[in-house]
């Protein structure tokens, strides 16, 4: 049974840019959580989308936004890229109403 | 702003030793969690421990919950040198339209054989 996958990996890009992460949960969960994790803090929430809908956002500005599949599977995207945005990008999928998150091994974005 | 904030910050201990964390939040919860992180990789779910409980055991983990101080410990025994990493606690509230989690800024420990 896979767990949470996210690609790519690894990314660089330069400010202004734009780029797109990729989710897919765990076999059976349909709920996908992102977060950001900035060098040495906790993650922060982002958004959370269940049935293709964004359904709780957290304080990030509209240069971030998500899509959620009908398998599922999800994508973060992040417009007009700042230095700021260098973190570690991690995607969780739950089963609705159950609390405990599984994440992803998470994507690190370097904007340079 | 985070919910909740762990104490210490690092934590250096010997193999075989105990390591105690702690965590404390704001806001009324329904549930707390304690993820585990190595090396800037995927959180590792360890335990979850609800709004009415007090105490919680998994293998060397034991979690504490004290609603009415708002803070919740995590310790774990007889560590081996595979328990260094960094230990978030994340608070759950959870609503109608779903949940998230806030995490704290973590405890990074280090087990030294």
């Amino acid at each position: 049974d896979a767990g949470v996958t996210q690609s790519p990996t690894h990314l660089i890009k330069t400010r202004g840019q734009q780029v797109t992460l990729r989710c897919s949960p765990k076999s059976g969960h349909d709920t996908v959580s992102w977060y950001q994790q900035a060098l040495g803090q906790g993650p922060q929430f982002i958004f959370q989308y269940y049935e293709e809908e964004e359904r709780q956002r957290g304080n990030f500005p509209d240069r971030f936004s998500g899509h959620q599949f009908p398998n599922y599977s999800s994508e973060l995207n992040v417009n007009a890229l700042l230095l700021g945005d260098s973190a570690l990008y991690l995607c969780a999928s739950s089963p609705l109403a159950r609390e405990t998150q599984y994440f992803g091994p998470g994507t690190r974005l370097l904007v340079l | 702003s985070q919910q909740g904030e762990e104490d210490p910050q690092a934590l250096s201990i010997q193999e075989g030793e105990n390591a105690t964390m702690n965590c404390s939040y704001k806001t009324s919860i329904n549930n707390l969690q304690w993820y585990r992180q190595n090396s800037g990789r995927g959180l590792v779910h360890l335990i979850l421990i609800r709004s009415n409980e007090r105490e919680k055991h998994s293998g060397r983990l034991r979690v504490t919950l004290d609603t009415s101080k708002k803070s919740s410990s995590l310790l774990i025994t007889a560590s081996r040198a595979a328990d260094t990493a960094s230990y978030f606690c994340a608070t759950d509230l959870i609503k109608a339209a779903g949940n998230k989690l806030t995490f704290g800024g973590g405890t990074r420990v280090l087990v030294k054989p």
